[in-house]
């Protein structure tokens, strides 16, 4: 059975700390990950990863992904109260994408 | 400008009301695909579209239909709708299946329905 698992499913953390959240996946015929944010809306996309071992980078975020051993992890170095929000993970495989239950980041002023 | 839009927002219906939440999107995508949010379970997809005439299922199609008689709509069909079907749904769309396609998805602002 195909599927996306991310942890942890909920981080509080202050301004200005480093946070790492995972995203493993079960899926055949792989062909990309996705991370999205998700605010009180839409999930608004932040990066679609295809590599093993290449950093995508954007500001203050980052993401990698191992196709090896079948994980990516989304680093916000930083944080700001700004990306309080819900962090989703997602990996398509051509025909149907395949989401995690999200990471609920909290920062705290 | 580059958008998918979803309509209603919000619809309260009652057990049994066919009810049709429309989604449009004007970036000429192949891709097309409905999905479900609910609190703990993440998005799960109901119905995807590979282009116009072309649907299939996802993970949770049960008590929804589909079609994609033009390339730019997709409609989200509950016939007979039921309360575990109260849920956020959330249309999006994507280039198609080719070698340019990165496979981002542009979702819609979402449809919150309550089915009593």
């Amino acid at each position: 059975e195909d599927k996306v698992v991310q942890s942890p499913l909920s981080l509080v953390v202050h301004e200005g700390d480093t946070v790492t959240l995972n995203c493993s996946y079960e899926v055949t015929n792989f062909r990309s990950l996705l991370w999205y944010k998700q605010e009180k809306k839409a999930p608004t996309f932040l990066f679609m990863l295809t590599s093993s071992g290449i950093e995508k980078k954007s500001g203050r975020l980052s993401s990698i992904l191992d196709k090896k051993e079948l994980f990516s992890i989304l680093n916000i170095t930083a944080t700001q109260t700004g990306d309080s929000a819900v962090y989703l993970c997602a990996v398509n495989n051509f025909n149907k994408f395949y989401f995690g239950s999200g990471t609920k980041l909290n920062v705290k002023p | 400008e580059a958008q998918v839009t979803q309509n209603p927002r919000y619809l309260i219906t009652v057990t049994g009301k066919k009810l049709t939440v429309t989604c449009s999107q004007n970036m000429n995508h192949e891709y097309m695909s409905w999905y479900r949010q609910d609190p703990g379970l993440g998005l799960r997809q109901i119905y995807y579209s590979m282009n116009v005439e072309v649907t299939d299922k996802g993970d949770v199609p049960e008590g929804y239909k589909v079609s994609r008689k033009e390339k730019r709509n997709f409609p989200l069909i509950l016939e007979s709708p039921s309360p575990n079907q109260t849920s956020l749904y959330f249309c999006a769309s994507s280039l198609g299946p080719g070698a340019a396609n990165t496979g981002e998805l542009f979702f819609g602002e979402g449809s919150r329905l309550t089915v009593l």
